[in-house]
């Protein structure tokens, strides 16, 4: 079946610093890549799309500077968090499609102090 | 808009006590209805595809039905380990994002 890889699963960062998740599909191509927002007890939350090759499409209210994604091959895309800062501590979850429908990453806590 | 519509949010269920979850939807052309199970602290886990209407699918203690407007995921005789949140999720075309649902969190208590 398809495998969706993502890391680091967790990460704590210093306020100021940026840090960046990996989304790899490991025997699959994706032709499209999602990210996604996940608060305590709530439902997965649509960040952007990616597709390879092309810049992100960013959903409403989600700062494209601050999230950069990057999509440079079929199998890789990774979000980068930029001067992160405590209200981005969240978990945040990555998904590809491809010929297998969609696939989720087993996702990133990302804590910032 | 399109709309995904869980219920109930949640669920208490004892060892061996059946129980349904259902998911209504609003979509302008339904592709795929998806669900998923998502434990703490992990992505979501694959269950189920229906396509169309009528359709049903299996998978040990779970069964997942489909109609025109609603889903309902059958959770035959459950054990405390399919205590999850579900997540119904419908994709309208392409390779377009799933819109979700807000999920139901189940507790199955022995």
């Amino acid at each position: 079946g398809a495998v969706v890889s993502q890391h680091p699963s967790w990460v704590i960062c210093k306020s100021g610093t940026s840090v960046k998740i990996e989304c790899r599909s490991l025997d699959f191509q994706a032709t499209t890549m999602f990210w996604y927002r996940q608060f305590p007890k709530q439902s997965l939350m649509l960040m952007a799309t990616s597709n390879e090759g092309s810049k992100a499409t960013y959903e409403q209210g989600v700062e494209k500077d601050k999230f950069l994604i990057n999509h440079a091959s079929l199998t890789l895309s990774t979000l980068t968090v930029t001067s992160a800062h405590p209200e981005d501590s969240s978990f945040y979850i990555c998904s590809a499609t491809g010929s297998y429908g969609y696939t989720f990453g087993s996702g990133t806590r990302l804590t910032v102090v | 808009e399109d709309q995904v519509t869980q219920s109930p949010e949640a669920l208490r269920l004892q060892e061996g006590e059946s129980s349904s979850l259902n998911c209504s939807y609003t979509v302008s052309g339904l592709r795929g209805l998806f669900w998923y199970r998502q434990d703490p602290g992990k992505g979501p886990e694959f269950l189920f595809t229906l396509y169309s209407a009528g359709e049903e699918k299996e998978k040990e203690r779970l069964k997942a039905t489909l109609t025109k407007k609603e889903s309902f995921l059958h959770i035959t005789a459950p054990k405390p380990e399919d205590s999850a949140t579900y997540l119904c999720a419908v994709s309208v075309g392409g390779n377009t994002p799933l819109v979700f649902g807000k999920g139901t969190r189940l507790s199955v208590i022995a």
